[in-house]
């Protein structure tokens, strides 16, 4: 089956660097992709996505990458903040019947040292 | 507080008995969905309900597992005779079809131990 990957289960950065969440896909059929933030205790919280006809997006010191061609894309953030500290899910969307779902990776956990 | 609204917040239970989780979408939100979280890993589809269509059932593990969503508001995700796989932490979201069909809202999750 096609599934959605992550290349590291685990990063650590020091505060005010940026950071780089990597994501690989292999569904090239996915059009849509969404990178969301679990802190601890929480659900998941939207950060930010990207259609399949761009390239680059950017938020509020987030930007996602895609590169389609080798189905690959990233979130980088960008003076990490304590407060970024939490596991980072990428998420795929596949178009199944009727119905949307997201297929998430197993997610990467960002840790920001002082 | 708008969002999303799980209970309980834990649950600790015996093997083989039933439990309920209880989700409570965003007012006016017609998609609302389940998955599970088991340590360490990523979010595993359980189900989905859109509106009043038939809801797409195809992520539950086994037919010890069922949930039906009243009046296209609270959900309730019932497993039956619990295993200790079932172990995990039960997220559920809820979508609005108009305001953009893939941002998903969770809750915080309710998290399932079996004994």
């Amino acid at each position: 089956g096609e599934s959605v990957g992550l290349h590291l289960p685990t990063l650590s950065v020091q505060e005010g660097d940026n950071s780089i969440i990597n994501c690989a896909y292999s569904n090239s059929a996915s059009d849509y992709f969404i990178w969301y933030k679990q802190e601890s205790g929480k659900g998941p919280q939207f950060i930010i996505d990207i259609r399949s006809n761009m390239d680059k997006r950017q938020g509020q010191r987030v930007t996602v990458l895609l590169n389609k061609t080798v189905k690959h894309l990233s979130l980088q953030i960008a003076a990490t903040q304590p407060g970024d500290s939490a596991v980072y899910f990428c998420a795929e969307n596949k178009y199944g019947g009727s119905a949307r779902q997201l297929t998430f990776g197993s997610g990467t956990q960002l840790t920001v040292l002082p | 507080g708008a969002g999303v609204s799980q209970s309980p917040s834990n649950k600790v239970t015996e093997k083989g008995k039933d439990v309920e989780l209880r989700c409570d979408p965003i007012s006016g939100h017609t998609a609302l969905y389940w998955y599970r979280q088991s340590l360490g890993q990523g979010l595993e589809f359980l189900i989905y309900f859109q509106g009043n269509s038939a809801p797409d059932k195809s992520g539950l593990p086994s037919d010890r597992f069922s949930a039906e969503r009243t009046g296209g508001s609270v959900s309730t995700l019932t497993i039956q005779r619990t295993q200790q796989e079932d172990s995990a932490v039960y997220l559920c979201a809820s979508s609005s079809q108009r305001g953009g069909q893939h941002e998903q809202f969770f809750g915080p999750g309710t998290r399932l131990t079996v004994l």
